[in-house]
């Protein structure tokens, strides 16, 4: 299970607390993504990144904030802003540009819990 | 932007049957269509792909069909083994936008019973 490695695997939150979720990468891959999976729901996109300093919003960004000062590293820092967190979060890399064929590499996940 | 429908949300077969697994997107600039795998307590992996030139790609036992006129795709196992046990995701890529970010569909779990 090398290329994507999240930590922690489990984290719990207290009341009015960010937390930050770790994704770093070994792919050389340009693009990195944060995705929040919620039974039913699918895969929502959270932010992503093309290249390193910048980065996008996805379909539900509110209350989340990313970083990528470096090409293996995108964190996700959960915020108190986000008053429903508790979810499996999946960080993604791909190769970027390529076309539509956007593979995507996920991690084994972050579980997120409110305490 | 794009939208991705995917049913059934639970898919409950006995083992050497068939399975179906249907997704429909709005946006006909899409023209790429991954399935995931994503099997319990693991991270979803890439299982198939098609792209929007061509109507069906089989790999051994899973087949993915593609209307590009109706917008609609399609998974299909043979034969079911209790290891194909898993969520599965359909998604849409295309340039919306500019950017080739996929829109997933909210998944299918699909249960073998040997």
């Amino acid at each position: 299970d090398g290329g994507i490695t999240q930590s922690p695997k489990y984290l719990f939150r207290k009341e009015g607390q960010n937390v930050t979720l770790s994704c770093e990468q070994n792919l050389n891959h340009d693009a990195m993504y944060w995705y929040r999976q919620d039974p039913g729901q699918g895969l929502r996109l959270i932010y992503y990144s093309q290249i390193v300093n910048d980065f996008q919003k996805g379909d539900i960004a509110e209350g989340y904030s990313v970083s990528r000062e470096k090409k293996e590293s995108f964190p996700l820092t959960v915020t108190s802003a986000q008053k429903n967190p508790t979810a499996f979060y999946l960080c993604a890399s791909s190769i970027w540009p390529n076309g539509a064929k956007n593979i995507q590499y996920f991690g084994a996940g972050t579980r997120l819990s409110v305490l | 932007g794009e939208n991705v429908e995917q049913h059934p949300s639970t898919l409950s077969v006995q083992e050497g049957d068939s399975a179906v697994i249907k997704c429909t997107y709005s946006d006909s600039a899409s023209n790429y269509f991954p399935w995931y795998k994503q099997e319990l307590g693991k991270r979803p992996q890439l299982i198939i792909d098609i792209r929007s030139n061509v109507g069906e790609k089989k790999d051994q036992r899973i087949a993915v069909t593609l209307n590009k006129t109706a917008k609609h795709f399609s998974l299909h196992i043979t034969e079911t083994q209790p290891e194909d046990s898993a969520v599965y995701f359909c998604a849409a890529t295309g340039a919306s936008g500019g950017s080739y970010i996929p829109t997933f569909g909210r998944g299918t779990s699909l249960i073998v019973h040997p």
